[in-house]
């Protein structure tokens, strides 16, 4: 089991450009999460799908984040047009029924 | 609104002390709550608990949910350098299994 897979680990992109985060949950698992920590504001739920559809999206901050889950086995999150507020790192996790989340080892975003 | 509170946010122990770590939870349709460390990548997973005053163990640590109280405790006996992470807890929604974390405790042993 590769785990969650997240690309790149690190990102570092200036003001206005359009960002693109990519994760691969673990086989088999029908939920998956997207995550933003901050020092300030700790872990905070973006979205999440169940079986590929967004549940949830009530944590995406405005209109320039948007996320898609197009089949089971990979997920976006898009940030367009980016800002230096968004520099956090964002988790992916996914989960089968009721078993714990397992996490990605996230991606570092840094907006100049 | 949901919400997970934990307490202290930061702690500095010497090892071989033992910690207490606290969280409390508002959370809609409780579930389950989860505790998590987190060390310079992704949280990994300690405990998940759904039943009041059942103490799960592992190894040094240990944690018990109270559902009166709507809260939960982590313990650490002999701490070691290694224990030095941010711990983190989460209240599970039933039916969506809905993850709320909180901001966590960042803990650090000295040697």
């Amino acid at each position: 089991d590769a785990g969650v897979i997240q690309s790149p680990r690190h990102e570092v992109t200036e003001m206005g450009q359009e960002v693109t985060l990519r994760c691969k949950p673990i086989s088999g698992h029908d939920y998956l999460f997207w995550y933003r920590q901050t020092m300030m504001r700790g872990l905070e739920l973006l979205i999440y799908f169940n079986n590929n559809v967004p549940i949830d999206d009530s944590g995406m901050p405005e209109d320039r984040f948007s996320a898609k889950m197009p089949n089971a086995s990979f997920s976006t999150l898009k940030i367009q047009p980016s800002e230096p507020r968004d520099s956090a790192v964002y988790f992916c996790a996914s989960r089968e029924s009721d078993s714990p989340l397992h996490f990605g080892n996230g991606t570092r975003l840094t907006v100049t | 609104e949901d919400k997970v509170v934990q307490s202290p946010l930061s702690l500095v122990v010497h090892e071989g002390d033992t910690v207490t770590l606290n969280c409390s939870y508002e959370v809609t349709n409780f579930r389950s709550l989860l505790w998590y460390k987190q060390e310079k990548k992704a949280p990994t997973f300690l405990f998940m608990l759904t039943s009041s005053g059942i103490e799960k163990k592992s190894g040094r640590l240990s944690s018990i949910l109270d559902k009166k109280e709507l809260s939960s405790i982590l313990n650490i006996t002999a701490t070691q350098t290694g224990d030095s992470a941010i711990y983190l807890c989460a209240g599970v929604t039933s039916g969506t299994y809905k993850y709320i974390f909180g901001t966590g405790t960042r803990l650090k042993v000295l040697a």
